[in-house]
């Protein structure tokens, strides 16, 4: 199984306040990806990253922010909690610049919004 | 822009019999690649099976096929003697290959449930 942790695993917190999940992995992966799954609407790409420091929107990208600072770390931001923000959020790894490498994916985090 | 569609939200299947699901796609990019993974209850994302735009043959894995038709835009999941542990959600997923962009872009999902 591909190194990926997601932290923390569950999370509620009240609308307007902020929030970071983290994904850390240990494949040296170049391309990492944080991806939201709502019922009926599949998985939803937020934003990804092909680099330290690069990074690009996705998606659904309004009212989330990214920063990956290392390769083994990508941090997604809630910057003001809202209701909508409720899902299953998925960190994925992938060494992509190949056309089949596929996305491994972290476990995920549960985060409730209140 | 890259566009993947599954118009079934949940199918039922007899155990030991074999299944179909469907996956269609819209893309305009000649080098793509398409990815089929299984959700299964316990909600651990696991890849099953890929298929290249330039390939000539349809992919296998195992109990797994890919009903590849390239002028139809389908790449649709066989799955073969279904069992019991094949009840999950089952996604379909593309990349472009010339984009430059590396994203992985996801269908809605269809659910598998299994009878016994």
């Amino acid at each position: 199984d591909a190194g990926i942790t997601q932290s923390p695993r569950h999370k509620v917190t009240e609308t307007g306040t902020p929030v970071t999940l983290r994904c850390h992995q240990t494949e040296n992966h170049r391309y990492m990806y944080w991806y939201r799954q709502d019922p009926g609407h599949g998985l939803r790409l937020i934003h990804y990253s092909y680099g330290v420091k690069d990074t690009d929107k996705g998606e659904v990208s309004d009212g989330y922010s990214v920063s990956r600072s290392k390769t083994e770390d990508f941090l997604l931001t809630l910057e003001s909690a809202t209701s909508s923000q409720t899902s299953v959020y998925f960190c994925a790894i992938s060494e992509a610049w190949t056309l089949n490498s596929p996305l491994h994916f972290g476990n995920g985090t549960r985060l409730t919004v209140t | 822009a890259q566009k993947i569609t599954q118009t079934q939200p949940g199918m039922f299947v007899q155990e030991k019999e074999a299944v179909t699901l469907d996956c269609t796609y819209d893309t305009s990019d000649p080098s793509y690649g398409l990815f089929w993974y299984k959700q299964p209850s316990s909600g651990e994302m696991i890849f099953l099976i890929y298929q290249g735009s330039y390939d000539q043959q349809n992919a296998t894995e195992g109990r797994y096929s890919l009903n590849f038709q390239k002028a139809r835009k389908s790449a649709n999941l066989v799955i073969s003697a279904s069992q019991l542990g094949d009840s999950a959600m089952y996604f379909c997923a593309m990349r472009e290959g010339n984009s430059g962009t590396y994203k992985y872009i996801f269908g809605t999902g269809t659910r598998l449930k299994v009878l016994a």
